[in-house]
């Protein structure tokens, strides 16, 4: 089945060392997203790929960043992350952007990040 | 962006019909309405979207108001696998690409 994969589902890491995740689609879709979601919150976008342009959104830190090498996946990269950076993080993809039936966004499972 | 407005909880029985309402009364004449749900620990899961007319699909019927400042997410027999935190979001105008989610519906299918 066509799907958006992301691993780890559970990552820890240390205050300030740097972590990345994954996430990987079999849809062939051009846009990839990632989310933050924090506990009891609602997801966040940080920032998109459409292809290879980056989106990134006003308010999201420059500790994240992120990697599209090619179609099928997208890294996040924490650079130093901080006890208020655990969270859920969410993969998301669309065929397109804007209004319509192919732009509908499909999530993977999250990738819980724990800092100690 | 137009603003939802959601209540925070519902309960339903199992097998009833839960009928979920969202307002939008800013929404514009070119902004659609999504759900999503989020199950607990897991990622956002899309239902339905529409633009005017009802819409309907395996999962649930959306029915949006003539005026389309309000609608309703209607799971015609709810299970207790449809016990999730359900969002109803307006995309932007002119398209645009972010999900914003308000902080939704927690339905609880009870037996």
């Amino acid at each position: 089945d066509a799907m958006v994969i992301q691993n780890p589902r559970y990552q820890v890491t240390q205050f300030g060392k740097p972590v990345t995740l994954s996430c990987s689609q079999t849809l062939n879709h051009n846009v990839m997203y990632w989310y933050q979601q924090k506990s009891s919150q609602a997801p966040k976008l940080l920032f998109h790929y459409y292809d290879k342009d980056f989106n990134n959104e006003a308010d999201t830190p420059d500790n994240f960043q992120s990697r599209r090498p090619n179609t099928s996946f997208c890294f996040l990269d924490i650079r130093s992350p901080g006890l208020g950076d655990a969270a859920m993080y969410l993969c998301a993809t669309s065929r397109a952007v804007g209004s319509g039936a192919d732009n509908t966004q499909y999530f993977g499972p999250g990738t819980r990040l724990t800092v100690l | 962006d137009a603003k939802t407005t959601q209540p925070p909880s519902m309960d339903c029985a199992e097998g009833r019909a839960a009928n979920l309402p969202c307002n939008h009364s800013t929404i514009s004449g070119n902004e659609y309405v999504y759900w999503y749900r989020q199950i607990h620990s897991q990622g956002p899961q899309y239902i339905i979207h529409g633009l005017k007319n009802n819409e309907t699909n395996e999962m649930a019927s959306l029915i949006i108001t003539e005026d389309r400042k309000s609608s309703t997410l209607i799971l015609p027999h709810a299970t207790l696998r449809d016990t999730a935190v359900y969002y109803c979001i307006v995309r932007p105008r002119g398209g645009g690409n972010k999900l914003t989610f308000g902080t939704g519906t927690q339905l609880k299918v009870e037996l």
